[in-house]
């Protein structure tokens, strides 16, 4: 199994709503991202989870919240989102946080706030 | 902080064809990895190929190659033999070469759109 999976595919939401990303792996890999990815932009880095604990934080508002269960789940809760956080939301995951180790990517939850 | 730059925001190739996507880079490291990513129309991402810094041999994938300039800060990803599958958006990354937390980011190029012309 060489797939990190995303769920849901799209999500529409409003901004007083509260709502979770979840991403998948069973590839054993130890390092997990969420990156957001605004159209035609480059994915941009949110969070890193490194062996369950939270590696980087580039510096997100918290009403992005990330939670890693178990080293083979790692979810984002949104909540009072804004319309400017519509985005392709990606998540990556690699055999562990050296440089040699490929990231594998998900086919991203694209993202709407009403 | 490290920042990488590509300047063609856009390339076209006929089928078959040889083409070559620029990217450029500044860092003060002297040791870092450098990767092309590929991006398909409502796909994932993936790996094309990877150059680490300290070695001068550049790295080659079967059709994808790339020209690695440490002096010039030069990264450029030659791509032979174009294939209608190759057309997507294509994204030049930054890794510094340390291997503890913190230093797990990538950092991406705006990324040119590569179209295939049959």
């Amino acid at each position: 199994d060489t797939e990190v999976t995303q769920t849901p595919k799209h999500l529409v939401m409003g901004m007083t709503n509260k709502k979770s990303l979840k991403c998948e792996q069973h590839m054993g890999h130890r390092a997990m991202y969420w990156y957001k990815q605004k159209a035609k932009k480059p994915p941009e880095l949110m969070f890193v989870y490194s062996y369950e604990k939270l590696s980087i934080n580039e510096s997100v508002p918290s009403r992005f919240s990330p939670e890693c269960p178990n080293s083979s789940l790692l979810n984002l809760h949104l909540h009072a989102l804004q319309p400017e956080d519509s985005a392709l939301y990606l998540c990556a995951s690699s055999q562990g946080i050296s440089p040699r180790d490929e990231q594998f990517f998900g086919p991203g939850t694209r993202l709407t706030v009403l | 902080a490290q920042t990488v730059t590509q300047s063609q925001p856009e390339m076209s190739v006929q089928e078959a064809e040889t083409v070559t996507l620029s990217c450029t880079y500044d860092t003060s490291e002297s040791d870092y990895y450098l990767f092309w990513y590929k991006q398909p129309p409502s796909r994932q991402m993936i790996l094309v190929i990877r150059q680490e810094a300290y070695k001068q041999q550049n790295a080659t994938e079967n059709r994808f190659s790339v020209n690695f300039q440490k002096a010039a800060k030069s990264f450029s990803l030659k791509i032979s033999d174009s294939q209608l599958g190759d057309a997507a958006m294509y994204f030049c990354a930054y890794r510094s070469a340390l291997s503890n937390f913190g230093n797990e980011k990538l950092t991406f190029g705006t990324g040119t759109r590569l179209t295939i012309i049959p």
